[in-house]
């Protein structure tokens, strides 16, 4: 299947930095990427759509200032938790689409834990 | 959107058989039925994807009966490796504008 990979796989960080995290699809072209956000013995709770050459849609709820999506090429979505406060800690993960013609399929990144001192 | 229902956990012996059966009665004509499998701290990984009947792969089996409302993962012989969450999710073919949304999951626990 289609790899997606996500960097860093963790980030220790201080509480007002700002954390960027990488999403890339290795194998075929993404338009669209999704994050989303997990915390412990949760599902995800998708964060926003990600589109290649337009601004990202955000879920209800979701702080766009804070989450900055940037998906400036067809294998290359970025998510940037600006000000990071320890109520940000949490595991974020993106996918890619890859449609194919049949039912949408998603391949996600291995995820990125984030710690806010 | 259909929305799906999954028992929230389930308990199984390694070598075993598991069934783990998701509810959507709101499917539609051009929605697919797909199964995610997510292991603590990893990203969720596709397992499954079916429209109708039977399909089979390395990893499991999707047996949808012909009113399409249901649907069950089967998983055959699963061992300690198999304790995962896994996810049941209904998608459109023509994706669009669609959001994947994932339901509560299922928490598989294999016991030796």
């Amino acid at each position: 299947g289609a790899v997606v990979s996500q960097h860093p796989s963790w980030v220790i960080c201080k509480s007002g930095t700002s954390v960027k995290i990488e999403c890339r699809s290795l194998d075929f072209q993404a338009t669209t990427m999704f994050w989303y956000r997990q915390f412990p013995k949760q599902s995800l709770m998708l964060m926003a759509t990600s589109n290649e050459g337009s601004k990202a849609t955000y879920e209800q709820g979701v702080e766009k200032d804070k989450f900055l999506i940037n998906h400036a090429s067809l294998t290359l979505s970025t998510l940037t938790v600006t000000s990071a406060h320890p109520e940000d800690s949490s595991f974020y993960i993106c996918s890619a689409r890859d449609g194919g013609g049949s039912g949408e399929k998603l391949f996600f990144g291995s995820g990125t834990q984030l710690s806010v001192l | 959107l259909a929305k799906t229902t999954q028992p929230i956990s389930m308990d199984s012996y390694e070598g075993q058989e598991v069934n783990i059966t998701c509810s959507h009665n709101n499917i539609a004509t051009n929605d697919y039925i797909t199964w995610y499998q997510q292991f603590p701290s990893q990203g969720p990984r596709f397992i499954i994807q079916g429209y109708k009947t039977k399909v089979t792969n390395e990893v499991a089996s999707l047996f949808i009966p012909a009113d399409r409302k249901s649907s069950t993962l089967s998983l055959p012989r699963v061992s300690l490796s198999d304790t995962a969450v896994y996810y049941c999710l209904v998608v459109p073919a023509d994706t669009g504008g669609f959001k994947t949304i994932f339901g509560a999951g299922t928490r598989l626990f294999v016991k030796a």
